[in-house]
């Protein structure tokens, strides 16, 4: 079964400040997909990166950077020069390929709440 | 570009009755799924709908029913609520059911059972 852990529940950090969000997942599928989502007190999701599991390469968009490694299970999540704006609710999830690809489920993280202090 | 549009915002209903929630997914996007989301967890899958039909559920009882519309929109309906229904309720929506695809969320539906 897949499962997702964000060990961290609560971060506070004061702005400028450089955080790391971690993640590790397990699954028994040799092909799936890592996601991470925000969501701000509105309640909506926003799309952060997604990630199959052939792509080891670390991606950096702006002040966010994604470090996946399939050695430790882990898709961690790093914010460099934090800003008060940073300040929400952040899910890692993961989705397994299952059989044609089809396996469409995401399973969620229970959330890392990350302030961000001016 | 529109993105996922959901309705109401938020409701009150009281244990016992029953609700429906509506999605329109992002222009383009034809596959729907559901998540509840329980306060300080992480949203979990309820079934997912592609082609007007429900492909994939998750560990919810059958008083969750949903509906997918030519036009690729959905209903989840809740029947027989509980308190612990309460809950944010988020819809998602993709191009296709292929489980890569980049998934896009509404705002959610928040639902109060008293």
């Amino acid at each position: 079964a897949q499962k997702v852990t964000q060990a961290q529940t609560e971060i506070s950090v004061v702005e400028k400040e450089d955080v790391t969000l971690d993640c590790v997942y397990e699954t028994r599928d040799t092909t799936y997909y890592l996601f991470w989502y925000k969501q701000p007190p509105s309640g909506e999701l926003v799309f952060l990166i997604r990630r199959n599991s052939f792509d080891e390469q670390n991606e950096i968009s702006g002040r966010y950077s994604w470090n996946f490694q399939k050695s430790t299970s882990s898709f961690n999540f790093t914010i460099t020069a934090s800003q008060v704006v940073d300040s929400a609710v952040y899910f890692c999830a993961l989705s397994e390929a299952g059989s044609g690809g089809s396996n469409y489920k995401l399973t969620f993280g229970k959330g890392t709440l990350l302030t961000v202090n001016p | 570009d529109a993105g996922v549009t959901q309705s109401p915002t938020h409701l009150i209903k009281t244990r016992g009755q029953q609700v429906t929630l509506r999605c329109s997914p992002k222009s383009g996007h034809d596959t729907v799924s559901w998540y509840q989301q329980a306060l300080g967890q992480g949203p979990q899958f309820i079934f997912q709908y592609y082609e007007e039909e429900e492909r994939q559920r998750g560990n919810f009882p059958d008083r969750f029913s949903g509906h997918q519309f030519p036009n690729y929109s959905s209903e989840l309906n809740v029947n027989a609520l509980l308190l612990g229904d309460s809950a944010l309720y988020l819809c998602a929506s993709s191009l296709g059911s292929y489980s890569g695809n980049t998934i896009y969320f509404g705002e959610g539906s928040w639902l109060t059972v008293v």
